[in-house]
């Protein structure tokens, strides 16, 4: 079945630990996105990339740090300077970043830092 | 700065009556809308959209307005079904940048009472 995985789950780290959240996708899309999803409130970008080894920072890139090596595959990794990396992330992905389309969304890593 | 707005947190509707769900944005050069549905603890569920050049889309139960003019959608879900109720997110991208790159409300809790 085509889709985006992202592992794990859930996740618990201790602060001042970076960490590294994995997002793959077999649908062959262009595009890859991560949002962050915090309670009561919609989800914001932190990083996106249109195509291979390029990416560009989104609304709350402070703290991140992405790489696009692979089409199938853009990880997020969570650094010690993120000052509240509690969230619920979530990683996407789009056909064509130039066109109308959807994005597909993965299931989401839950992320608690104690 | 809130760009795209869902002002009510949450809505409760009988099984078999209609839902309305709204949305507003402020950013004029948005020009193509989304619907997202989620549940607690998984990614968002594409389910229909709307470009900036129609003012009105259908897909079985679910139809998407946009009122240009007054900067506002809404989604009407008719009828209504218990397994209906979730988080819905609407969002919106602009020309000239990734479609992906989506700013999302901030959702609203949809009840649907059998």
């Amino acid at each position: 079945d085509g889709g985006i995985t992202q592992s794990p789950k859930y996740l618990f780290r201790k602060e001042g630990q970076n960490v590294t959240l994995s997002c793959e996708q077999n649908l062959n899309h262009d595009a890859m996105y991560w949002y962050r999803q915090d309670p009561g409130q919609g989800l914001r970008l932190i990083y996106y990339s249109q195509i291979v080894n390029d990416f560009q920072k989104g609304d709350i890139a402070e703290g991140y740090s992405v790489s696009r090596e692979k089409k199938e595959s853009f990880p997020l990794t969570v650094t010690s300077a993120q000052k509240n990396p509690t969230a619920f992330y979530l990683c996407a992905s789009s056909i064509d970043p130039t066109q109308n389309t959807e994005a597909f969304f993965g299931q989401g890593t839950r992320l608690t830092v104690v | 700065d809130q760009q795209v707005k869902q002002n009510s947190p949450s809505l409760s509707v009988q099984e078999g009556r209609i839902s309305i769900l709204n949305c507003d944005y402020t950013n004029s050069m948005f020009d193509y809308f989304l619907w997202y549905k989620k549940y607690p603890a998984e990614g968002p569920t594409f389910l229909i959209s709307i470009s900036s050049i129609k003012d009105k889309n259908e897909d079985g139960r679910f139809t998407v307005f946009l009122n240009k003019s007054a900067k506002h959608l809404s989604l009407h879900i008719v009828p209504s079904q218990p397994g209906d109720s979730a988080v819905y997110f609407c969002a919106a991208s602009r020309p000239g940048t990734s479609y992906g790159k989506l700013t999302f409300g901030q959702g609203t809790i949809l009840t649907v009472h059998p």
